[in-house]
């Protein structure tokens, strides 16, 4: 059973930047074809897709985010990872990674990140 | 951008009735269309992918139809725990999008 566990910092002063990481478990994030993405959720708000990575580390992100954004891959520690630059209020979100390409099929569990100074 | 319009944005039911929940995309997005069912504190969980295909160890209850603009999930006969948040969420074009979500509330 594939299990995902995002971890970061909660906490993040605007202007900042935010690194997020999500540990996979269950599998290997190297093998197969999968996509490995990153979703956000702010408060009592719909769900924004960020962006994903290939096994293979090759990348894709949502236009709205793409100037800010960087998605990498460590598969030595089957862990995968977002990075947000200059981080506003508006970047206040739970942060969900998950599993998939265009659909997505194993989620962790979220990780508030606020941003607050 | 496909933006997704998810009507009505509550439904107010009671356990035993049928549950029809509505998506509409801005332009023809063929079978691409994913449903989610979320919980409070919860990761959203995939219920039906393409449109009609249940997910592994979906209830048969989760059925999904449409194609091209205009999509639903029925819910045959609610069960408590059936009580959610619902969302669409579009793969045919990029970037994937997702509507802005149905509310299924005890009556």
């Amino acid at each position: 059973q594939v299990q995902l566990q995002e971890s970061g910092p909660g906490l993040v002063k605007p202007s900042q930047t935010v690194s997020l990481s999500c540990t996979v478990s269950g599998g290997s994030i190297n093998s197969g074809n999968y996509y490995w993405t990153w979703i956000r959720q702010p408060a009592g708000k719909g769900l924004e897709w960020i962006g994903r990575i290939s096994a293979s580390g090759s990348t894709n992100y949502n236009f709205s985010l793409t100037s800010r954004v960087t998605i990498s891959l460590d598969a030595s520690k089957n862990q995968f990872s977002l990075t947000l630059s200059s981080v506003t209020a508006a970047d206040t979100a739970v942060y969900y990674c998950a599993r998939g390409y265009g659909h997505f099929d194993y989620w962790g569990q979220g990780t508030l990140v606020t941003v607050s100074s | 951008e496909v933006v997704l319009t998810q009507s009505p944005a509550t439904l107010s039911l009671s356990p035993g009735e049928r549950a029809t929940l509505s998506c509409r995309a801005s332009q023809s997005i063929s079978s691409y269309l994913v449903w989610y069912q979320q919980k409070p504190g919860q990761a959203p969980r995939l219920l039906i992918n393409d449109a009609s295909n249940r997910a592994t160890g979906i209830p048969a209850r989760f059925s999904g139809s449409g194609s091209g603009t205009d999509f639903t999930l029925t819910i045959s006969t609610l069960e408590p725990e059936d009580f959610a948040l619902y969302y669409c969420q579009q793969r045919s074009d990029w970037p994937p999008t997702f509507g802005g979500g149905t509310k299924v509330e005890i009556k």
